[in-house]
């Protein structure tokens, strides 16, 4: 079974400045997703950045962009230009090709100060 | 708005009662999946349908079932409620193959008193 991790529960970043949220995965397929949620105070579950497996590239969205490591299980999320409404929690997730199941880690708090 | 409608928004109950829990995906989503969010956690997953038949199962309990009707809104069922099953349920659509990650739906906050 695929697993997540993140090792950092808690993360804070001042505002303007940049951050990376780290995580690692276990899977022996070759092919599949990766995606960073976001969950702020309201609870709403936002997809923020998704990356395909067999692509090199690494993806970018505006502020948010990753770091897809394959060899080594690794895909971290790198939010530049900290804004306030970047607070929230963030989760790394996993979905394999056949897309049965999302797969989550147990997520990092991330708190931008002012 | 995501497109996936969760509802109620808010559930209190007892326990030992039963509720029910609705979901409607996104439009063209042929696949929908329950998850259990319970407080400062993860989300858990529960089951997945895929028009209208059960295709994985996580760690539902046995309490605990759900359906997809014809018209593909999912309905999941929570029963003999335990304060343990106090959480944030999460509804999510998507295409069964598609890359882009799952739609959320706002979730349903049930609180067992």
């Amino acid at each position: 079974a695929q697993t997540v991790t993140q090792s950092q529960p808690e993360m804070s970043v001042q505002e303007a400045e940049t951050v990376t949220l780290s995580c690692t995965y276990d899977t022996s397929e070759n092919n599949y997703y990766l995606f960073w949620y976001k969950q702020p105070p309201s609870r709403q579950m936002i997809l923020v950045i998704r990356q395909e497996a067999y692509k090199q590239q690494n993806a970018t969205e505006n502020r948010f962009s990753v770091n897809f490591q394959k060899a080594a299980k690794s895909f971290s999320l790198k939010i530049s230009d900290s804004q306030l409404g970047d607070t929230a929690m963030y989760f790394c997730a996993f979905l394999e090709t056949s897309g049965s199941r999302l797969t989550f880690g147990e997520g990092t708090q991330l708190t931008v100060n002012p | 708005d995501s497109g996936v409608t969760q509802t109620p928004k808010h559930l209190i109950t007892a326990t030992g009662q039963r509720v029910t829990l609705r979901c409607s995906p996104r439009s063209g989503d042929l696949s929908v999946y329950w998850y259990q969010q319970s407080l400062d956690q993860g989300l858990q997953f529960l089951i997945q349908y895929y028009n209208g038949e059960e295709r994985a199962k996580g760690n539902i309990l046995e309490r605990f079932s759900a359906q997809q009707f014809p018209d593909l809104h999912s309905e999941l069922n929570l029963s003999s409620l335990e304060l343990g099953d106090s959480a944030l349920y999460f509804c999510a659509s998507s295409q069964l193959t598609g890359p882009y990650g799952y739609t959320f739906g706002s979730g349903t906050r049930l609180t067992v008193v």
